[in-house]
């Protein structure tokens, strides 16, 4: 099965660098995905990484090291609407994910 | 626009009395799948869907049944619903394995 490990809660100020750490354990590897959740609202896809190295988005870089089944979500000059929740996930079966427990980010003024 | 379609958003029932939520994508999506959030635990999949008449359970498929007739249609059926069904719903649907995950916007269900 089918298992990922990510901080709870992370907190920074505006115009920080935060970094969303994933663990994960998985048979057959696809892929490292992130989602964000803001509170009652739908999660919304982020990023894709299915390689290994860094992919950005503007702000937001996605990183994955498969050899140690870890990857990062970097969020740079951080503003308040980046207040949400951030889910890491890996495909279960053909076409579905798992995801991790999500981690809380708190941006404060 | 491309979206996933929910209904109810919020439903409030009583235990024992059946009851569907509805989801429906305009992607021609093949893949669709069924998940609840609850505090502390993240998504959990309950079923999903790789094609018409094609389904499978998830993690937590007990007390749930789903059908798949057409394709872009993905009802979610509670027989006989319980407290512990008590939750934030979501539909999603996707192209495949490396693509986006499009989630509805949930249905926010309390079973008294």
């Amino acid at each position: 099965g089918q298992s990922l490990e990510q901080p709870s809660e992370v907190t920074a100020v505006e115009g920080a660098i935060v970094q969303i750490n994933c663990t994960y354990q998985t048979s057959g590897f696809y892929g490292l995905s992130w989602y964000q959740q803001h509170d009652g609202g739908a999660p919304t896809f982020l990023s894709y990484n299915g390689l290994d190295g860094l992919e950005e988005t503007g702000r937001f870089s996605s990183f994955l090291s498969r050899s140690d089944s870890y990857g990062y979500l970097l969020l740079q000059e951080l503003q308040m609407k980046d207040s949400a929740s951030y889910f890491c996930a890996v495909p279960s079966g053909y076409s579905t994910l798992t995801f991790g427990k999500g981690t809380m980010l708190l941006v404060s003024p | 626009e491309a979206q996933v379609t929910q209904n109810p958003r919020y439903l409030i029932t009583v235990t024992g009395k059946k009851l569907t939520v509805t989801c429906s994508q305009n992607m021609n999506h093949e893949y669709m799948s069924w998940y609840r959030q609850d505090p502390g635990l993240g998504l959990r999949q309950i079923y999903y869907s790789m094609n018409v008449e094609v389904t499978d359970k998830g993690d937590v498929p007990e007390g749930y049944k789903v059908s798949r007739k057409e394709k872009r249609n993905f009802p979610l059926i509670l027989e006989s619903p319980s407290p512990n069904q008590t939750s934030l719903y979501f539909c999603a649907s996707t192209q495949g394995i490396s693509s986006p995950l499009h989630f509805g916007n949930g249905t926010r269900l309390t079973v008294t």
